[in-house]
């Protein structure tokens, strides 16, 4: 199993603040993976990194950003918070072993914004 | 892109039960994962099978990629195993991201 860790588990913020949630993980991977995920309902990918100095935009359109500058850190960043913004916020990462790629997923960071 | 639909929606058994959960999905798959998400939002790894047949203790799963299912068998259910299952698959032209289906809600009643 992989390490992963985020925070803060819990945020509670007004509307215009910038935010940044953080995630870590310790295995090396190099690919890692943003999700958000509403109450009730499925996990979208919103960000993902093949590695260092690597990201892409997913399949979701989000107003947040990130950034790859080590390894195993993987950090998402919002400007601006909205109450729009209200999720949970999901880090995992992955690496191919021995034939699979099985992702590892964070324990997640729920955002309020007020 | 790809789509995953997952049946039923919800599940509600008693104690002891088994259950059978199904994942379809509409383009072959380089990556198929089952997660058990718990009450706090926590994502648990139970398989990863794009293709072929798996068991864990009380839980297994089987994939026919040709036909495009998958099936996560639980049996003698306990009040542990409620909870949303969500299968989940990386297709095979895209983004290595995973797409999850909309998942199956559990509840096992004692």
């Amino acid at each position: 199993e992989a390490d992963i860790y985020q925070t803060p588990r819990y945020l509670v913020i007004g509307t215009g603040k910038k935010i940044t949630l953080e995630c870590s993980q310790t295995m090396g991977h190099d690919k890692m993976y943003w999700y958000q995920q509403d109450p009730g309902m499925e996990l979208h990918l919103i960000h993902y990194s093949y590695g260092v100095n690597s990201t892409e935009k997913g399949d979701l359109s989000s107003e947040s950003t990130v950034s790859r500058i080590r390894t195993e850190h993987f950090p998402l960043t919002l400007e601006s918070a909205r109450p729009s913004h209200t999720s949970q916020y999901l880090c995992a990462s992955s690496e191919l072993d021995s034939g699979e790629e099985t992702q590892y997923f964070g324990p997640g960071t729920r955002l309020l914004v007020l | 892109g790809i789509q995953v639909e997952q049946s039923p929606p919800d599940l509600i058994l008693q104690e002891g039960a088994n259950s059978t959960l199904r994942c379809n999905f509409s383009d072959s798959v380089n990556n198929l994962q089952w997660f058990h998400q718990n009450p706090w939002g926590q994502l648990i790894n139970l398989f990863y099978i794009p293709s072929g047949t798996k068991q864990n203790g009380r839980l297994s799963a089987t994939t026919v990629a040709t036909e495009r299912y998958s099936l996560l068998y639980i049996s003698s259910s306990q009040t542990t195993d409620s909870g949303v299952y969500f299968c989940a698959v990386v297709g095979g032209g895209g983004a290595d991201g995973l797409t999850f289906g909309k998942g199956t809600h559990l509840i096992i009643q004692p």
